[in-house]
């Protein structure tokens, strides 16, 4: 069965330094991989997204994810990281078969900056 | 503007009631999504629609019921089968079709006491 794994439940960065969320997943096929960002009681937002093609993805505010096949891995990078960047980050799969577009979710990274 | 919208924000209910929320959108996107929302737990799929009047369980659907009778529509009504209502509830869109990117509305907060 498909999933999405997030290791870190929640992590801590200090202003300005760079930032990398773990993400995993299961399935057989190339996979459709998104990265979503949640402030508190808010929709998601997409921050990027994988298809096919450059392993490396840019996506906006500065983010950036790598998909590496070998380790079933697209894990979410940040050089700099400010304050406006705490909030919560999902790591997402798009389902194969009769669901299409559907996605399954890991359960998420809090993240927290400090000054 | 375009979007998705989600109503109301916040709703309180007594145990035993039924619920609907609402979810409309004006992207003409062709796939429509229910997700639920737990701390700790990411977002489930509870009910999907890829086409007008027709619908398919997600992973967590019982105690749910939907109807997608026009494109931009897709409300969930929250039954009192729902043994545990309270939740953050996601309606999401998107184009047909494998792999498109999925849209989010602003949620709503349902609490039932």
């Amino acid at each position: 069965a498909q999933s999405v794994t997030q290791p870190d439940i929640h992590i801590t960065v200090s202003e300005g330094a760079s930032l990398e969320l773990r993400c995993n997943y299961s399935y057989g096929a190339t996979p459709y991989l998104f990265w979503y960002v949640q402030s508190p009681g808010q929709g998601l937002q997409l921050l990027l997204k994988y298809f096919s093609g450059d392993t490396l993805v840019q996506g906006i505010k500065g983010f950036e994810a790598e998909f590496k096949r070998s380790q079933s891995s697209f894990n979410l990078r940040k050089p700099s990281v400010h304050w406006s960047d705490a909030a919560e980050y999902f790591c997402a799969v798009a389902r194969g078969g009769q669901a299409g577009t559907a996605l399954i979710f890991g359960k998420g990274t809090t993240l927290s900056v400090s000054s | 503007d375009g979007g998705i919208t989600q109503s109301p924000k916040y709703l309180f209910r007594k145990e035993g009631q039924n619920v609907t929320l609402s979810c409309e959108q004006n992207l003409n996107h062709d796939a429509m999504y229910w997700y639920r929302q737990d701390p700790g737990q990411g977002l489930r799929l509870i009910y999907y629609s890829q086409i007008v009047n027709d619908f398919q369980k997600g992973d967590i659907a019982e105690g749910y019921s939907v109807s997608r009778e026009k494109k931009e529509s897709f409300p969930l009504t929250v039954t009192s089968a729902q043994k545990n209502p309270t939740a953050f509830y996601l309606c999401a869109s998107a184009r047909g079709g494998s792999g498109n990117t999925i849209y989010f509305g602003e949620g709503s907060w349902l609490t039932v006491v």
